[in-house]
């Protein structure tokens, strides 16, 4: 297994342009987060999914910010219009142990920067 | 409301010697604790675990402590080396996978 592959690892952008960050989960996990990180905010938690559901989403920060599990395999984080303040390093997760565990597989994350 | 303190927020140590990581928290829900490593470039990584039963768990060079009682636990890392120089989150976990991150903190061992 390839472990956790993010789309693109880098991405620059103008304000105002529609962001769209991809992942494929670990195979076999119907689970997925995603995470974002800033030197500010440190790792926040944006958007859990279970069995492709989204359980909590309560770490989005406001309506620009959208998430879909259409399936087992894929998930998009998309952020429409973006602003400079969402520049940071996303991140999506899968977990590696039993459910309740806390251990989770990231991915090398996207990069993004809004300009 | 940060549920879960992490410091000190950088440290550096020479070759050898033992950085400790600090970490409190405050939700008694949390029933699992990971310790994460991150690499520059690349995706924090699970280091070590413990759950609030066991009050020391060691892993090679690394050992994690916990005190229930404080809702306190720490890393130490023994005979440090500058291939351990990276940032490391401590995290407390309930109701499945939902992590909640401390803010990290910038390890750098010297040669």
């Amino acid at each position: 297994d390839a472990g956790v592959i993010q789309s693109p690892r880098h991405e620059v952008t103008e304000m105002g342009q529609e962001v769209t960050l991809r992942c494929k989960p670990i195979s076999g996990h119907n689970s997925l987060f995603w995470y974002r990180q800033t030197m500010m905010r440190g790792l926040e938690l944006l958007i859990y999914f279970n069995n492709n559901v989204p359980i909590d989403d309560s770490g989005m920060p406001e309506d620009r910010f959208s998430a879909k599990m259409p399936n087992a395999s894929f998930s998009t984080l998309k952020i429409q219009p973006s602003e400079p303040r969402d520049s940071a390093v996303y991140f999506c997760a899968s977990p590696s142990g039993g459910l309740n565990t806390g251990e989770l597989f990231f991915g090398e994350g996207s990069r993004l920067t809004v300009l | 409301q940060q549920q879960v303190k992490q410091s000190p927020q950088s440290l550096i140590v020479q070759k050898g010697g033992i950085p400790i990581i600090n970490c409190a928290y405050e939700n008694t829900a949390f029933d699992y604790f990971p310790w994460y490593q991150q690499f520059p470039g690349k995706g924090p990584a699970l280091l070590i675990a413990i759950r609030p039963d066991v009050s020391e768990k060691k892993e090679g060079r690394f050992t994690i402590s916990f005190n229930k009682s404080a809702k306190q636990f720490s890393l130490h890392i023994m005979d440090s080396q500058p291939g351990d120089s990276a940032t490391y989150f401590c995290a407390a976990t309930y109701a499945g996978n939902m992590l909640t991150f401390g803010g990290g903190t910038r390890l750098m061992v010297k040669p």
